[in-house]
């Protein structure tokens, strides 16, 4: 059965600081990998998807990376801003999507 | 295009009652999903459809809960009757014709509410 841990649980930080979200995940038989932005009280924007055979994935200021030997992704946010403040989630997709408890992210000003 | 479209988009009921969510998906997206979100078990995903027919519907919870999609473009999950164990926030997505792994576009979800 197909885990998916995610850490930190939660982090704060400056703005302007590049931050480092994790994500592990127990079963390499996966078909992609995505990462969701949820913002409280709302559903779920899908961030990046990044395909098996993929290693990597960069929209703007974001970039996600996936090691499918070790079972690892991380999601870089390169000079992080108020406006990222959300909850992120990893979802791993093998035959069916499984997602993270999610990283709750608060970007001081 | 207008996304994923859900109603409602807050439900509250009492115990016993039926409850009916509703999912319009993406017009030319064939595959449909439900799934459930509450804090003690994040995202779970309930049942999925690939042209209007169930694929997979392990995750549905127990027989109180039934999911229909009579067309392309409407979908349904049915809890009855409702328990106050069934509270949380309902999301159905949507993903594109052709490849079953393709990027998944959520709608904004259906808070439900059993007193």
């Amino acid at each position: 059965k197909q885990e998916v841990t995610q850490i930190p649980a939660a982090l704060s930080v400056p703005e302007g600081e590049n931050l480092v979200l994790n994500c592990s995940f127990t079963d390499s038989a996966i078909y992609n990998l995505q990462w969701f932005r949820q913002d409280p009280g709302k559903g779920l924007t899908s961030l990046l998807l990044i395909q098996s055979s993929q290693r990597e994935q960069t929209s703007g200021r974001l970039n996600a990376s996936l090691d499918k030997s070790s079972g690892r992704s991380t999601l870089y946010i390169a000079a992080s801003q108020p406006g990222d403040s959300a909850t992120y989630l990893c979802a791993v997709d093998g035959n069916k999507l499984v997602f993270g408890a999610g990283t709750i992210l608060r970007v001081k000003s | 295009d207008a996304g994923v479209i859900q109603s409602p988009r807050h439900e509250v009921t009492e115990m016993g009652q039926e409850v009916t969510l509703r999912c319009k998906p993406i017009s030319g997206h064939d595959y449909l999903f439900w799934y459930r979100q509450t804090m003690m078990r994040g995202l779970e995903l309930l049942i999925y459809f690939n042209n209007n027919v169930p694929i997979d519907d392990s995750g549905m919870p127990e027989d109180r809960f039934s999911a229909k999609m009579p067309n392309a473009s409407f979908s349904t999950l049915k809890i009855q009757p409702s328990e106050p164990r069934d509270s949380a926030v309902y999301f159905c997505a949507s993903s594109p014709i052709g490849d079953r792994y393709n990027e998944q576009f959520f709608g904004p979800g259906t808070r439900l509410t059993v007193l």
